[in-house]
């Protein structure tokens, strides 16, 4: 069956480091990949999204690329901030569903 | 500000009780969904309506009932529920059922059973 796989947390960085949250998946077919983030007391967010091979997702400096040949869509920023702490969700859509990776706590210290 | 609208954003209740829980967007969306989501955990899928028909039930129990009155608004009504179904429960929405579509979430309603 389809599922995701992203990186145990928490994750912990300073301010303006460079950030990677891996995100890899198993699926039959062509699925749509997507991130969301969830801030503390909120529902989710999308934060951006790729629907085919090669295509580059991009919101707020974050980006993800998917990867068909490696089935990876992993997430990256080049200087992250306080206000990115947040929980993320690596997604897959199929068959009307959207399958959640397990989620990655990122606290981002000042 | 979210385009989806939960209502309650907190509700406590009793097992014996009967509350619904309300969800809606004017967005123009033609699928609707429920999740469950447990502390830190992903959410988990609930039900689907599309286009006003419910088109995917995850094998939820019978104490969870959806409606779909409109094309806008999702209730989801509760009755006789557990302590273990305390939980957020998140209302999504999304253009049509196609996968290339993104889900717009609402904020959730924090549910605790007593």
């Amino acid at each position: 069956g389809n599922s995701v796989t992203q990186m145990e947390g928490p994750v912990t960085l300073s301010e303006e480091a460079f950030l990677t949250i891996n995100c890899t998946y198993t699926a039959t077919g062509y699925p749509s990949l997507f991130w969301y983030v969830q801030y503390p007391g909120e529902g989710l967010q999308l934060l951006l999204k790729a629907t085919k091979a090669d295509d580059k997702g991009s919101n707020k400096g974050f980006e993800a690329t998917y990867r068909k040949e490696t089935t990876s869509f992993h997430l990256e920023k080049g200087s992250v901030q306080v206000s990115d702490s947040a929980v993320y969700f690596c997604a897959l859509s199929s068959a009307s569903k959207i399958i959640f990776g397990s989620g990655t706590r990122l606290s981002i210290r000042p | 500000d979210t385009e989806v609208t939960q209502t309650p954003k907190h509700l406590v209740m009793g097992m014996t009780n009967k509350k619904s829980l309300k969800c809606e967007q004017h967005m123009g969306h033609r699928a609707m969904y429920w999740y469950k989501q447990k502390a830190k955990k992903p959410p988990e899928l609930m039900f689907v309506y599309s286009y006003e028909k419910l088109s995917i039930n995850e094998s939820v129990p019978s104490r969870f009932s959806p409606e779909c009155p409109n094309s806008s608004l999702l209730n989801l009504h509760l009755h006789a529920l557990q302590p273990e179904d305390s939980a957020l429960y998140l209302c999504a929405s999304s253009q049509d059922h196609r996968d290339n579509q993104p889900q717009h979430f609402g904020d959730g309603t924090r549910l605790s059973i007593l």
